[in-house]
């Protein structure tokens, strides 16, 4: 069975500071993992994905993930905080049969 | 070329009642899946629909069923609705080859009173 993990509900940042999100993965097999970040109100938004190939992922809005194998984790990353950047994060794991399995989602806030 | 659509955006219920909610796949998808989201929370698994049929699915009660059409679109039933129905349903579509990829649609609202 495939989980992943988001070991914080909510994460704090200053506007201008470095972000990150945390997402560790269980999975057996090749892991396809995805973040998606969701707004009050509305539906999930794409950000990135790793499938395969360059472990620096880079994505919207100026949102990188790392994907690191021997720690099982896929860390979201964003070198300066946007207030307009607090929403909920969520992590996923996809499988070939295309079932996703999510984490319980990480509340980013940023404050001016 | 239109992404992934459900109908309705939102619905409010009483508990007891039946739902039914609608989702339209990505052109060239065939394969539809649901989900779950509670307020606050990352959404669930709730089943897959490929080739009309149940794939697969996660740990929902015997009240959530669905459907799939032969043009692929897809509907989740919810029966003898609870108050902890209420969230936000979301369609997921992915198309041969890469099933791992999923498409959302917006979602639709559930509130039950």
């Amino acid at each position: 069975a495939q989980s992943v993990a988001q070991p914080e509900d909510q994460v704090n940042v200053a506007e201008g500071n470095p972000l990150t999100v945390k997402c560790t993965y269980s999975v057996s097999g090749n892991p396809y993992l995805f973040w998606y970040v969701q707004y009050p109100n509305r539906g999930l938004q794409f950000l990135l994905k790793y499938i395969t190939g360059d472990n620096l992922v880079k994505g919207s809005y100026g949102f990188e993930a790392e994907f690191n194998k021997s720690q099982t984790s896929f860390h979201l990353k964003k070198p300066s905080a946007l207030v307009s950047d607090s929403a909920l994060y969520c992590c996923a794991v996809n499988t070939n049969a295309g079932k996703s399995t999510f984490g319980d989602g990480t509340t980013l806030t940023v404050k001016p | 070329d239109a992404g992934v659509t459900q109908s309705p955006t939102h619905l409010i219920k009483t508990r007891g009642q039946q739902v039914t909610l609608r989702c339209s796949p990505k052109s060239g998808h065939d394969t539809v899946s649901w989900y779950q989201q509670a307020l606050g929370q990352g959404p669930q698994f709730i089943f897959q629909y490929y080739e009309e049929e149940e794939r697969q699915r996660g740990n929902f009660p015997d009240r959530f069923s669905g459907h799939q059409f032969p043009n692929y679109s897809s509907e989740l039933n919810v029966n003898a609705l609870l108050l902890g129905d209420s969230a936000l349903y979301l369609c997921a579509s992915s198309f041969p080859g890469a099933a791992y990829e999923q498409y959302f649609g917006p979602g639709t609202r559930l509130t039950v009173t």
